[in-house]
Formats: C-alpha cells, structure tokens, sequence
C-alpha cells in the first residue's frame, strides 16, 4: 500500500536559518503531495500541495518540488522564524474509485526555532 | 464560516462507557473523515464518508462506529471504551474533486481520555 516516511525530529533551528525537512513516499500511480502544518493544540492546517511531477507548491515562503524520479516532496524554508515551531505533516492523497480520496500521512516532523 | 467544528474539546471516560463525537461542516462538502493522532503514529484513518447515508472503514476501524444521517454532520461513536482508544480525533472534509485536489480541511480536535 501507499506509505509516507519523513525525517524525524525535533529538529531545532535558530531563528533565520535555512530549513530542510524531508519526506518520500511509496505510491502507485500518479498521487497529489501534500505538507499541511500543526501548530501546538490546534488542527492540521494545509501549507501547500503539488497534484503532478515537477510541480512545485509555494505558500508562506516554504516550498516543495514533486520529484517522481527520486519520489520525494522535500520542505525548504530560506529563513526560519520563532512562529514557524509546529508539527510537520507529509502527505500523500490517492483518487480511489468514484473519484473521492483518502490521504496518507507521515509521522510528523517537529520543528523547534530559538530566537 | 465556522469551516469544521467539533464537540467536545476535551473528554475523559471510565473503560466501558460509550460516547459520540459530532463533526460539523458548512463548506457543503462531499467527503468527511475521521482520523486519530497518537504520539509517532501520525494520523490514521478510522472511517470516512463520501455523502449522505454511506460509510466505508479506514485504516484503524476496530472499536468505532459512524453515521452521516446529514450531509453536514459526520458522527463517531465509540460503544465501549478502552484505554487504547485514549487519543486524539481530528474530523475533516473535502470537496470531489476540481482545483483544490483532495485537499482536506481539519476541525481542531478533541483530545479523549479513557482511565
């Protein structure tokens, strides 16, 4: 079946450094990626998605390229900040009959930025 | 719009004794779910709906119930505790299909405890 594996953490940063969180996934035909975002006590919040290769999603200056040949969908951030600490989720979202879908997530990545 | 709303916030039962928790959306979505979120585990799915009237199982169904008697409302009951059930129970929906692909949008959890 569909799997998602990313980096485990925490991975603590200081504030203003460069982010990398990685995440591949295991699929069979042509799913959508997903990065949604958990900040502490609330909800999973979407941060961006790619639906096809090459695609990159781009939202709050993070940003992620599907890549088919390596099947990875990796977050950068350019400059971290103290509100970016949140939980990380990668996900994968396969159409299944009827059109409807079901999403696959990782395990979550937490992510620490000190001032 | 209130977007996903789920009742209670917060709930502590005694092993054996039943509850449900209630989901609400009114973004007239198809799609609604329910997931649990454990520490390392991520999210899994324990059912889903795609309309009114219909259920299916997801990854972890073992021990719950659903209903979707409204289109708005998707219902998870559990008929008799356990402490493994000790968790938290995100709800989320989603449209068909169309531009925003498979993207789900997320309720902000009820955390459950089962002594």
């Amino acid at each position: 079946g569909d799997s998602v594996t990313q980096m485990e953490g925490p991975v603590t940063l200081s504030e203003e450094a460069f982010l990398t969180i990685n995440c591949t996934y295991t699929a069979t035909g042509y799913p959508s990626l997903f990065w949604y975002v958990q900040y502490p006590g609330e909800g999973l919040q979407l941060l961006l998605k790619a639906t096809k290769a090459d695609d990159k999603g781009s939202n709050k200056g993070f940003e992620a390229t599907y890549r088919k040949e390596t099947t990875s969908f990796h977050l950068e951030k350019g400059s971290v900040q103290v509100s970016d600490s949140a939980v990380y989720f990668c996900a994968l979202g396969q159409g299944l009959n009827s059109g409807y879908s079901t999403l696959t997530f990782g395990k979550g990545t937490m992510l620490l930025v000190s001032p | 719009n209130a977007g996903v709303t789920q009742t209670p916030k917060f709930r502590v039962l005694k092993t054996g004794q039943s509850m449900t928790l209630l989901c609400a959306q009114d973004m007239n979505h198809e799609y609604m779910y329910w997931y649990r979120q454990d520490p390392g585990m991520g999210l899994r799915l324990i059912h889903y709906s795609v309309g009114e009237g219909t259920t299916a199982k997801g990854e972890v169904p073992d021990g719950y119930n659903v209903s979707r008697l409204k289109k708005q409302n998707f219902l998870l009951g559990l008929e008799s505790a356990a402490p493994s059930q000790t968790s938290v129970y995100f709800c989320a929906s989603s449209y068909r299909q169309g531009s925003t692909k498979y993207e789900q949008y997320f309720g902000p959890g009820t955390r459950l405890t089962v002594t």
